[in-house]
């Protein structure tokens, strides 16, 4: 499955609840990051991790959080702060430094009922 | 920070013409220019990059061209197929050196039988 993992694929949301979306990758790459898919709006930078316990806001971070306590897992919270959540949401990797290229997850579809 | 302008939105092509897809980007620091291309329901992949020290690059019926005083490049399809229908991503890094890109709002192609 590209070596990155997401789950799960769809979620259903009530307004004001957290939720969790996973991300695993198993291509030992440093750097993970999350995007936004949203229909004629491209990928927009959610946030996004070069190292272990260490990760920085995007263009779109709030609302909300991540954390990056293992090499190959890189969740991403959305939480109620989110106004607009209902979203296709992408998980990519990069190998380490001296390649800009992405690996994405197939990606996860919340909606907020 | 980067601002990438992608057109069109959309393209229609009858199989077997060529297409091309634009986009402009505002650092003139940037020095990496991939296309990734997300078919319905699935991951965007890379289909072609540039970098800033090349004016040009084909893979096979694709090709990328890059005007670095313009500050835009172009993807082209040759003898379009069915198979290319999809939605198509450009991008640029941020600055140089940086890994982070900024995404094209995409262009959904269309080839008609």
């Amino acid at each position: 499955d590209g070596g990155i993992t997401q789950s799960p694929k769809y979620l259903f949301r009530k307004e004001g609840q957290n939720v969790t979306l996973s991300c695993e990758q198993n291509l030992n790459h440093d750097a993970m990051y999350w995007y936004r898919q949203d229909p004629g709006q491209g990928l927009r930078l959610i946030y996004y991790s070069q190292i272990v316990n260490d990760f920085q806001k995007g263009d779109i971070a709030e609302g909300y959080s991540v954390s990056r306590e293992k090499k190959e897992s890189f969740p991403l919270t959305v939480t109620s702060a989110q106004k607009n959540p209902t979203a296709f949401y992408l998980c990519a990797s990069r190998t380490s430094a001296g390649a800009n290229v992405l690996t994405f997850g197939a990606g996860s579809r919340l909606t907020v009922l | 920070g980067e601002n990438v302008e992608q057109h069109p939105s959309t393209l229609s092509v009858q199989e077997g013409d060529s297409a091309v897809i634009k986009c402009t980007y505002s650092d003139s620091a940037s020095n990496y220019f991939p296309w990734y291309k997300q078919e319905l329901g699935k991951r965007p992949q890379l289909i072609i990059d540039i970098r800033s020290n090349v004016g040009e690059k084909k893979d096979q019926r694709i090709a990328v061209t890059l005007n670095k005083t313009a500050k835009h490049f172009s993807l082209h399809i040759t003898e379009t197929q069915p198979e290319d229908s999809a939605v198509y991503f450009c991008a640029a890094t941020i600055r140089a050196g940086s890994y982070q890109l900024t995404f094209g709002k995409g262009t959904k192609l269309s080839v008609i039988p």
